[in-house]
């Protein structure tokens, strides 16, 4: 799986707009990207994933580049509830791809009032 | 409709010991994945478990084995245990191998002391 690189922590204003950055320069053609978030003390919480089209969900868009090389995730209007670190992972789909997920040291978002 | 549930929550185990951790995946999943989680680290990988065989597995010693039941259910048996050893043991379930879209479980905290 390709490496991703992420800031490892950021503020965000309760209300606004949390955009979230995520490289991965290496990536495959086959690879997708994928976003979960683990609140403290839960279990990490699928977000969105996306191959090169860029993807809306009820709980985030996913904007990838078209060298594919860089992502970001927005939170349109965040809430406290938000609070969480976000982890960016690239992974190939598929059955030989199993369900291993390689977690790095994600971005850790702080949503102040 | 149940999430994934694991047991214990929480237990305390001494160096040495032996520990057996369970879970239940959502209803309507198939295949569960175990991984482990170190306090301020990213989830690590540990094994997936599908039609009840040991599918993948991560970089983790023979002390970490698994069995998945006829329901779906899932154990994780680690032996000897080590200091190192304690962590937050994750549980996650998905419908078939090969999809990055997991649903994680609220784990379980081991304490080896």
């Amino acid at each position: 799986d390709a490496k991703t690189t992420q800031p490892p922590s950021m503020d965000c204003a309760e209300g606004r707009a949390a955009n979230l950055p995520c490289n991965h320069s290496t990536i495959s053609g086959n690879e997708y990207v994928y976003w979960y978030r683990q609140i403290h003390s839960q279990g990490p919480q699928y977000i969105i994933h996306g191959l090169k089209n860029n993807e809306t969900n009820e709980m985030a868009s996913l904007i990838i580049t078209e060298d594919r090389k860089s992502s970001t995730l927005i939170l349109p209007h965040a809430t406290l509830r938000d609070t969480a670190v976000y982890y960016c992972i690239v992974r190939v789909a598929g059955k030989a791809a199993g369900n291993k997920l390689t977690f790095g040291g994600g971005t850790r978002v702080l949503v102040k009032p | 409709d149940a999430g994934v549930t694991q047991s214990p929550t929480h237990l305390i185990k001494t160096r040495g010991q032996q520990v057996t951790l369970r879970c239940s995946p959502k209803s309507g999943h198939d295949t569960v994945s175990w991984y482990q989680q170190a306090l301020g680290q990213g989830p690590q990988f540990i094994f997936q478990y599908y039609e009840e065989e040991e599918r993948q597995r991560g970089n983790f010693p023979d002390r970490f084995s698994g069995h998945q039941f006829p329901n779906y259910s899932s154990e994780l048996n680690v032996n000897a245990l080590l200091l190192g050893d304690s962590a937050l043991y994750l549980c996650a379930s998905s419908r078939g191998q090969g999809g990055g879209e997991l649903f994680f479980g609220e784990g379980s905290r081991l304490t080896v002391l």
